[in-house]
């Protein structure tokens, strides 16, 4: 699976839009970009994926740059609880094991 | 729709003891994913496992670590000998067959060995 680059953190205002980029410059065509994220001391939480169209979901929408090299993730209104490690992962097919990088802390200031 | 289970929540062993983690996946989920997180680190994968089938123990640690999924009930790891260094947070994940699904993470257990 491809390897992907992620700020270490990031600090976002409460009810602002919170971006959170990734690179993913040696992804593969049948390579999918996977969110998730990481609450304090929880079980990580799967966002949303995507292959090459933007997604959009009740969490989060994804962008995906045209060449697939580099994804963001938006929250449109980022709250306190979004604080969390946001995890960009891609990922080649199915049974393939998920392999988590360090990710970006994003902290949500009211 | 129950989610992933994992028991149980917090475990302690004294060194040199057994730990057995117990994972239940969702309801129709046959693929499940065992991963730990030492302190202040990142989720590193174990095992993963389909029913009665190991598919990849490339992340296991070749000695005291064991998982298995049988045919009835639920996913267990198995560490013998408990040392200090596998206090850590183990979580389990699901997932269907066939087409890719996002994982469903449990809640986790911590281990602490003292």
């Amino acid at each position: 699976d491809a390897k992907t680059t992620q700020p270490t953190s990031m600090d976002c205002a409460e009810g602002r839009a919170a971006n959170l980029p990734c690179n993913h410059s040696t992804i593969s065509g049948n390579e999918y970009v996977y969110w998730y994220r990481q609450i304090h001391s929880q079980g990580p939480q799967y966002i949303i994926h995507g292959l090459k169209n933007n997604e959009t979901n009740e969490m989060a929408s994804l962008i995906i740059t045209e060449d697939r090299k580099s994804s963001t993730l938006i929250l449109p209104h980022a709250t306190l609880r979004d604080t969390a490690v946001y995890y960009c992962i891609v990922h080649r097919e199915y049974g393939n094991k998920l392999v988590f990088g360090a990710g970006t802390i994003l902290r949500v200031k009211s | 729709n129950a989610g992933v289970m994992q028991n149980p929540r917090h475990l302690v062993r004294r060194r040199g003891q057994e730990a057995r983690l117990r994972c239940s996946p969702m309801k129709g989920h046959s693929h499940v994913y065992w991963y730990r997180q030492l302190p202040e680190e990142g989720l590193k994968f174990m095992v993963y496992l389909q029913k009665e089938n190991i598919i990849d123990e490339s992340g296991m640690p070749k000695e005291r670590f064991s998982a298995e999924f049988p045919k009835e009930g639920p996913s267990i790891l198995r560490i013998q000998q408990v040392v200090r260094g596998d206090s850590a947070a183990y979580f389990c994940a699901s997932s269907p067959g066939g087409e890719y699904y996002g994982y469903t993470f449990g809640s986790g257990t911590r281990l602490t060995v003292v």
